[in-house]
C-alpha cells in the first residue's frame, strides 16, 4: 500500500460549487498535513496546512483531518475559475527533512 | 517572502550533453530538493541536501547528481542526458524548524531530443 493515495481526476465542476478533494494515507504515525496547489506551468505553493487533530478553515478553504479513517480532506467553497488547477496533499515522509506528496488532483472550475 | 529561483524555464537538450540545473534560494534555509513531475507519477524525489556539501539520494537518483557548495544553491546534474529525463524539474527548499513546509521555485521543462 502506498503512503499516500490521490484520486488524480481530473474534476470538473460548475463555478459556485462545493469541491470536495481527498487523499488516504496509510502511516497513522503522520501528525500534520499539507495542500499544496500548483497552477499550470508553475510550481507547487503551499495553500493550507493542519494538524492531525482538528480542522482548519481559511476563507474558502477548509481543510479536515479524520485520523481514524486515515482520510484528510480540502472542501473549496464558492468555486472560481481561478482555483483551477492542481491540488496536492503532502505530509512528512520517512525522513526527518522529507515531505511525501501525493500525485494531485487537477481541477477545473467552469465559468 | 520566500523565493526560490531556477536558472531557465526551459530547456532542449540532447541526447549525451551533460545538463546543469541550477537552484537559487534567499532565505537561507538548510535543506533543499530537486523534483522532476511527470503525468500520472506526481513528483518524485531525486536528490535533496541538509547542510552544505551534504547530499542523500531520494527515490530515483539514477542518472543524477547533485552539488551544494554553498547555502543557497543546489544544483542539478544530468551526467549524460537521455530522452527519459526529458520532465519537469523542480527545486524545493525547507527550513528544519518550521513545519517542513517546502517552497518551490517555478520549475525548469527540460526536454532531451
Amino acid at each position: 500500500q502506498k503512503e499516500v493515495e490521490q484520486d488524480p481526476g481530473p474534476l470538473s465542476v460548475p463555478e459556485g460549487a462545493i469541491v470536495s478533494l481527498n487523499c488516504t494515507y496509510s502511516n497513522s504515525a503522520f501528525q500534520y498535513f499539507m495542500w499544496y496547489r500548483q497552477y499550470s506551468r508553475k510550481g507547487p505553493e503551499l495553500l493550507m496546512y493542519t494538524y492531525s487533530s482538528g480542522n482548519k478553515e481559511d476563507g474558502r478553504f477548509t481543510a479536515q483531518v479524520d485520523k481514524s479513517s486515515k482520510y484528510i480532506s480540502l472542501f473549496i467553497r464558492d468555486s472560481q475559475p481561478s482555483d483551477s488547477a492542481t491540488y496536492l496533499c503532502a505530509m512528512p515522509g520517512a525522513g526527518s527533512y522529507q515531505l511525501t506528496f501525493g500525485k494531485g488532483t487537477k481541477l477545473s472550475v467552469i465559468p | 517572502d520566500v523565493k526560490v529561483t531556477q536558472s531557465s524555464r526551459y530547456l532542449v537538450k540532447r541526447t549525451g550533453e551533460k545538463v546543469f540545473l541550477e537552484c537559487v534560494q534567499d532565505m537561507d534555509h538548510e535543506n533543499m530538493f530537486w523534483y522532476r513531475q511527470d503525468p500520472g507519477l506526481g513528483l518524485r524525489l531525486i536528490y535533496f541536501s541538509y547542510d552544505v556539501k551534504m547530499k542523500e539520494k531520494g527515490d530515483i537518483p539514477e542518472g543524477y547528481s547533485v552539488s551544494r557548495e554553498k547555502k543557497e544553491r543546489f544544483s542539478l546534474i544530468l551526467e549524460s542526458a537521455s530522452t527519459n529525463q526529458t520532465s519537469m524539474y523542480l527545486c524545493a527548499s525547507s527550513s528544519p524548524v518550521a513545519l517542513r513546509e517546502q517552497y518551490f521555485g517555478p520549475g525548469t521543462r527540460l526536454t532531451v531530443t
